[in-house]
C-alpha cells in the first residue's frame, strides 16, 4: 500500500518563474492538502480539495493554485516566483472529514533564485 | 490567524532522559495534535488528543489536552536515539473562530540527544 508521494523531490527556479508540484494521495484517500514549510518553522495551510474543488485556503495569495484530477492526484502551481516562496511543499491526503488522521508526503523542496 | 506558541524552541538532552514541551494559544481548540518530522520526511502524527483533559499516551510518549483548551503538552520518558528529530503540535480551531476547519501548527521542538 503506497503512501503519498510527491514529485519532484527537489527544484531550483528562478524568480518570475512558474512551478508545478504533484502529489499521489494514500490508497484510498479523497482529499488531499497542500502545506508550505519554511525553514525552521512549522507547515501552513495553503489550501485543501476534495471532489477536485477547492474546499478550504489558508491566507496565500491567488499565485498558489490547484487542481485534484478524477483519480485524486492533486497538483500545487504557484506563478510569479518570489524568493520568498523557497519552502518544502508538503501533501497530505486524507478521508474528508478525517484532517486529524492524515498522512504527509515527503514534500518537494522548491527554491527560487 | 491563529498561531500556536511552541516552546522550547530546542532541547539538547542526555539519553534516557525525560522531555517535555509545550504549546499555547490565545484562542480555544478542539483538537489538539502532535507530530514528528524526521529530516527528509513529512510530519508523522504520534498523538491525537479531542478532549479538555483528555490523557493519551503512545508507548513512551503521553500527551494532555489542556482544561482550558488553550494549550497542551508532550512528555517523552526515557529518551532514545531515535527520538532525536522536530516535534511540532497542531490544532484545530474552535468552530466560532475563523478559518477554524484550518489546521495550525507550531514552531517546532528540535530533540537533539547526546549518547
Amino acid at each position: 500500500d503506497a503512501g503519498v508521494t510527491q514529485s519532484p523531490t527537489h527544484l531550483i527556479k528562478t524568480r518570475g518563474q512558474q512551478v508545478t508540484l504533484r502529489c499521489s494521495p494514500k490508497s484510498g484517500h479523497d482529499t488531499v492538502s497542500w502545506y508550505q514549510q519554511a525553514l525552521g518553522q512549522g507547515p501552513q495551510f495553503i489550501f485543501q480539495y476534495y471532489e477536485e474543488e477547492e474546499r478550504q485556503r489558508g491566507n496565500f495569495p491567488d499565485r498558489f493554485s490547484g487542481h485534484q484530477f478524477p483519480n485524486y492526484s492533486s497538483e500545487l502551481n504557484v506563478n510569479a516566483l518570489l524568493l520568498g516562496d523557497s519552502a518544502l511543499y508538503l501533501c497530505a491526503s486524507s478521508l474528508m472529514g478525517g484532517e486529524e488522521t492524515q498522512y504527509f508526503g515527503p514534500g518537494t523542496r522548491l527554491l527560487v533564485l | 490567524g491563529q498561531q500556536l506558541n511552541q516552546s522550547p524552541q530546542s532541547m539538547f538532552i542526555q539519553e534516557g532522559e525525560d522531555v517535555s514541551m509545550n504549546c499555547t494559544s490565545s484562542s480555544i481548540f478542539n483538537t489538539w495534535l502532535w507530530y514528528k518530522q524526521d529530516p527528509g520526511e513529512g510530519p508523522v502524527l504520534l498523538i491525537a488528543l479531542y478532549k479538555a483533559g483528555e490523557l493519551t499516551s503512545n508507548g513512551r510518549l503521553t500527551a494532555q489536552f489542556g482544561i482550558t483548551r488553550k494549550d497542551s503538552f508532550l512528555n517523552i520518558s526515557a529518551s532514545i536515539p531515535s527520538d532525536v528529530g522536530i516535534y511540532f503540535c497542531a490544532g484545530r480551531p474552535h468552530p466560532r473562530v475563523q478559518g477554524a476547519q484550518k489546521l495550525v501548527f507550531g514552531q517546532g521542538t528540535r530533540l537533539t540527544i547526546n549518547p
